[in-house]
């Protein structure tokens, strides 16, 4: 069974950072591109960023591109989601999510962590 | 950024009742590649976000064959017939044919 399992949300200042992990099992971590998606409260998804198999090749959108860093040891089948520069609109709940390749595209999450939550604020 | 428009946001629903959800993209969504790069979810009350339909059509494992998607270039839908109680909360399309990924704003599915 598929396992994903995030850990280092909490409460952070404005302009502050924050590392979040998630840890893999059930299934060949390394052989699939691995995602964050995150929730503001009350609000839909958003596309946080995406990292291929080796890490290699990382993808963000404008919003957080240059604050946060995607990466991952496949050693350790877990995924990891660096936040500088924390803004208070970085609040919401930040999922992992697994992107299978074998449904024909490498970016569609097929599974999803519980989430983590984050909230910026002083 | 490609912006995904779905419709209606509220859907009330009977149960065992047809519904119907729209997403259309400002652009389209084929890919260089020929595919098209159109997914469904649904997010449960309190839950993570579960896959529905993939690339359009293709029901995810587990799917139940009440869930159907289809459609083509900027145009799809979501169908769900026999609406049972699980089936309700919300539903999002997400397109992954272009940087950066986006979601729709979500249908939610209640009870009538």
């Amino acid at each position: 069974e598929v396992q994903l399992v995030e850990s280092g949300g909490g409460l952070v200042q404005p302009g502050r950072s924050l590392k979040l992990s998630c840890a893999a099992s059930g299934f060949t971590f390394s052989n699939y591109y691995m995602a964050w998606v995150r929730q503001a409260p009350k609000k839909g998804l958003e596309w946080v960023a995406t990292i291929s198999t080796s890490g290699s090749r990382t993808y963000y959108p404008d919003s957080v591109k240059g604050r946060f860093t995607i990466s991952r040891d496949n050693a350790k089948s877990s995924l990891y989601l660096q936040m500088n520069s924390l803004k208070s609109e970085d609040t919401a709940t930040y999922y992992c999510a697994s992107s299978n390749w074998e449904l024909g595209d490498y970016y569609v999450m097929d599974a999803w962590g519980q989430g983590a939550s984050v909230t910026v604020s002083s | 950024d490609v912006l995904m428009t779905q419709t209606p946001v509220s859907l009330p629903v009977s149960l065992g009742g047809q519904v119907s959800i729209s997403c259309r993209s400002s652009q389209s969504l084929v890919h260089s590649d020929g595919n098209t790069y159109l997914h469904w979810y649904l997010q449960k009350p309190g839950q993570s976000p579960q896959l529905l339909i993939y690339r359009v059509s293709n029901r995810f494992s587990g799917v139940p064959d009440r869930f159907s998607g289809s459609g083509s270039g900027t145009d799809f839908t979501l169908k769900i017939s026999r609406v049972e109680p699980e089936d309700l909360g919300v539903y999002y399309c997400l397109q992954s044919t272009h940087f950066p990924l986006t979601f729709g704003s979500g249908t939610k599915l209640e009870i009538k």
